[in-house]
Order: structure tokens, then C-alpha cells, then sequence
């Protein structure tokens, strides 16, 4: 999976800071949303996942957090480090089951 | 344990010419799934495979097929290629069928196919 996009949202925080990275998403009928990371030259790696009758679900230093009413989805990485840097995608499963993808936005983390 | 391969990992062809990529899915993994990634398009749903019947497809044309074997390997074919098929071509397994229940799907790291 190499870098994807020409115009990607980009994202910039300093390495030992909380990232924020903000979707939105389309389809009030999804069920089913998932957080992706992609490094150069690697597939999506699963990050985070939620239900829609959920609206906060913890992981290792990840928070995903899902707002209905306004259809947004979000992914808080805590003490970003260098490792971080990468390409994340939000993904939501509609009602046909399939998953659509969010363009991605670029997380670049400074030393 | 080994994850999800994919052969080959970069591919150049024509227009008008064929193509087939192959995907290992994990061992135990009966689902295989794949998607197309491009700049303008980002990551988009081609189709899904369990126990060699297609369970779901995305909306691409006819000309991108599949199919799954009885160990759940998988290969997809694009015939007549087009320019705008250039792209990395991304398979993932999951244990069960994709769109039955939450569960994880696992990502090779693609196929990335130049077409000419």
C-alpha cells in the first residue's frame, strides 16, 4: 500500500502530543465503523473499531469516538510518536454491508 | 503466522491486455475481500468471497472478475485494461463473511498494477 492521494488532508503535531483526526461520513443507516492506518508500502493495518450504538470505545493509546447525530466519527491518538506517521482512513459498512472508505488524511509526526 | 500475500507485487501491461493477481488469504481465513486504491477514487469495494461463492460486490464493470478456491485463495481478473485501472489492487481476509457481524479484516500489501 503506497501512499495514496494527491490531496490529502494533511495533519502535523509534534511527537509526544495528542493527534485528532476528524471523518465524516455519509450513510446514517451504517452500523459498523473502522479505523484504518496505512504505511508506505503496506495495506491498511485494523486500528480501531465501533458499533453505532456506541459513541466512545478505547484502545491502546487510541480513542475512537462516534457522533450520530452530526455523522462524524473521530480517532484520538494519545503521545504521538514518529511510529504514528502514516495515512489514516476512517471506513463505515452501509446497508449493504460493503465498507466505504474516507479519503484518508496524512498524520506527519515532528521530532 | 503468516499474513495476507499477494502475488505479483507490481505489474505493467497494455490497454486491451488481461490480467490476474492471486491472494494467500491467513490460514483459517475463509473471506477474502478485495478493494482497488487509486489518488482520485481512494480504496474502493470490488468484491467479496466466501467458501468460493461471491457474497458481495461493489460497483465496478464487468470486466473485473473473481473467484475463490477450495482453500480460500483467491484471484481477480481485469480484462481489457484501461488506464484508468492503473492501481493498487488490495486484498484482506477476515475469518467469517465480511458483512455478517464485526470482525477484523486483515490487508496484504497489494498488487500495484501500471497500465499503459
Amino acid at each position: 500500500g503506497e501512499s495514496v492521494g494527491l490531496h490529502l488532508p494533511t495533519l502535523s503535531v509534534q511527537e509526544g502530543d495528542n493527534s485528532i483526526i476528524n471523518c465524516a461520513y455519509s450513510n446514517s443507516a451504517s452500523d459498523y465503523f473502522i479505523w484504518y492506518k496505512q504505511e508506505s508500502g503496506k495495506g491498511p493495518q485494523f486500528i480501531i473499531d465501533i458499533r453505532s450504538n456506541m459513541d466512545k470505545r478505547q484502545g491502546q493509546r487510541v480513542t475512537v469516538l462516534l457522533n450520530k447525530t452530526v455523522k462524524h466519527l473521530s480517532l484520538q491518538i494519545a503521545a504521538t510518536q514518529p511510529g504514528d506517521s502514516a495515512v489514516y482512513f476512517c471506513a463505515e459498512r452501509g446497508s449493504a454491508r460493503q465498507l466505504t472508505f474516507g479519503s484518508g488524511t496524512q498524520l506527519t509526526v515532528l521530532p | 503466522k503468516a499474513g495476507v500475500t499477494q502475488t505479483p507485487r507490481y505489474l505493467i501491461k497494455t490497454r486491451g491486455q488481461q490480467v490476474t493477481l492471486s491472494c494467500s488469504p491467513i490460514s483459517g481465513h475463509r473471506s477474502v475481500s478485495w478493494y482497488q486504491q487509486t489518488p482520485g477514487q481512494g480504496l474502493q469495494f470490488l468484491f467479496e468471497y466466501f467458501s468460493e461463492t461471491q457474497r458481495n460486490k461493489g460497483n465496478f464493470p464487468g470486466r473485473f472478475s473473481g473467484r475463490q478456491f477450495s482453500n480460500s485463495r483467491s484471484e481477480m481478473n481485469v480484462s481489457t485494461l484501461e488506464l484508468g485501472d492503473s492501481a493498487l489492487y488490495l486484498c484482506a481476509s477476515s475469518l467469517v463473511v465480511w458483512g455478517q457481524g464485526a470482525h477484523e479484516q486483515f490487508f496484504g500489501p497489494g498488487t500495484r498494477l501500471t497500465v499503459l
